[in-house]
């Protein structure tokens, strides 16, 4: 079957890093997508790997591992504004998105 | 502002009744998506369309119908709402259903009561 899994929740500290990890079983996987989602608001896009190794954006990076299934979103230098749901998604062999329930990161002062 | 513009923001709805979603894009994108997110569950497509004149079902689609007549609209119907239906519901688009980079509009709250 097809699966998304990532964590419920984490809690992290303003100004630290934190990994968000995200594993996933996809027939004929074709990329992964990285959404954050403020409460109330629509998904807005974060990233997307389909070849192996880490792309960075400014203080977000992602992570792929094909051969694994995982995937990882790295934010550093956090700030209250990052608190939020992010929302892993990956592509299957027809082009369809199947989506994780989302990680909801809660930064602290 | 090009986007997406979904209508109405939020509905209390009596179930049994007609209701349709409305979705409009300006960005000329080919493909729409049509999801519903629930608490504690991922997006869950219930139609989609990859250009306009056609249109699939996603992983939910019972209850829902859905049109393509053009380019722009996206309309989303459920013919005899019942309570399940109270969900969130987003439209999204793509420009290229085969690399979908999705813009999602800003979501619809719908409560069947």
């Amino acid at each position: 079957g097809q699966n998304i899994d990532q964590p419920t929740e984490m809690t992290a500290t303003e100004g630290a890093i934190v990994q968000i990890n995200c594993t996933y079983q996809t027939s004929g996987f074709n990329g992964l997508f990285w959404y954050q989602q403020h409460a109330g608001e629509a998904p807005t896009f974060l990233s997307y790997n389909v070849l192996d190794g880490l792309e960075e954006k400014g203080r977000f990076s992602s992570f792929l591992s094909r051969s694994k299934g995982y995937s990882y979103l790295l934010l550093k230098e956090l700030q209250m504004k990052d608190s939020a749901s992010y929302l892993c998604a990956s592509i299957d062999s027809n082009y369809q998105l199947i989506w994780g329930a989302g990680t909801k990161l809660i930064i602290k002062p | 502002i090009a986007g997406i513009t979904q209508a109405p923001t939020s509905q209390i709805l009596a179930a049994g009744r007609r209701m349709t979603l409305r979705c409009t894009q300006d960005m000329r994108h080919n493909a729409m998506y049509w999801y519903r997110q629930d608490l504690g569950l991922g997006l869950r497509l219930i139609h989609y369309s990859n250009t306009a004149g056609t249109t699939g079902k996603g992983e939910v689609p019972d209850g829902y119908s859905v049109s393509r007549a053009n380019t722009d609209d996206f309309p989303l119907t459920l013919a005899s709402a019942v309570p399940s239906q109270t969900s969130v519901y987003f439209c999204a688009s793509s420009d290229n259903p085969d690399k979908p980079g999705y813009t999602f509009g800003s979501g619809t709250r719908l409560t069947v009561v």
